[in-house]
């Protein structure tokens, strides 16, 4: 059965540094999604990305976030200065439509350590 | 950011029985709803879904039933199986939100033999 990939399984990073979260979603997938969950809190929504473009953003995802798919695989979630509260797992997630009536696919997750 | 509840953490139950996993929400612009199943070190899994106009969506041992007037959904499994064990999210979204799902705290289950 066709999977969403993350690498590395878990990250661990000074406060203060860039981090980049790679995936490689579903290959015939057109959207990409970037979830978190802190430990003890519910999966959070970051941001939606179709068509080279975020689709929708939460207020978490500010400016220290950013998403690329750099090229016809990958995709990648940068932080460009961690913070301790930046702490948490990180899912990938892929859909073949724009709508979540389809489910996603999400993928094992980076455990992001900062400290 | 309450929107979606879980207020049951864990449920406990035997082999052979149902297990019904219960989720309330207070957006009423939700009108997808999705249940989906969580291993330890795994990535959730989408399991069962459920669109506002409809109350009642069935696969296999899952049953998804929807009551919107009392913004309540609940999730059934019969017969419930060892494999079963795992945490469960509900989740509930407005279809033209591009993809952002609301998720509720999740419901530890645990199926004793």
């Amino acid at each position: 059965e066709p999977e969403v990939t993350q690498t590395p399984s878990h990250q661990v990073t000074q406060m203060g540094q860039e981090v980049i979260l790679r995936c490689v979603p579903i290959s015939n997938h057109l959207y990409f999604y970037w979830y978190r969950q802190i430990l003890g809190q519910k999966v959070e929504f970051l941001v939606s990305f179709y068509n080279n473009e975020i689709s929708e953003k939460s207020e978490i995802f500010d400016d220290q976030f950013s998403v690329e798919r750099p090229d016809g695989s990958n995709f990648t979630l940068k932080i460009r200065s961690t913070k301790l509260e930046d702490s948490a797992m990180y899912f990938c997630a892929s859909s073949e439509q724009g709508t979540t009536n389809y489910g996603y696919t999400f993928g094992s997750g980076t455990r992001l350590t900062v400290v | 950011d309450q929107q979606v509840k879980q207020n049951s953490p864990s449920l406990s139950v035997q082999e052979g029985r149902i297990s019904i996993l219960n989720c309330d929400y207070t957006n009423s612009m939700f009108d997808y709803f999705l249940w989906y199943k969580k291993y330890p070190a795994e990535g959730p899994t989408f399991l069962i879904s459920i669109s506002s106009i409809k109350d009642k969506n069935e696969d296999g041992r899952f049953t998804v039933f929807l009551n919107k007037s009392a913004k309540h959904l609940s999730l059934h499994i019969v017969p419930s199986q060892p494999g079963d064990s795992a945490v469960y999210f509900c989740a509930a979204s407005v279809t033209d939100s591009w993809g952002k799902l609301q998720f509720g705290a999740g419901t530890q289950v645990v199926v004793t033999p």
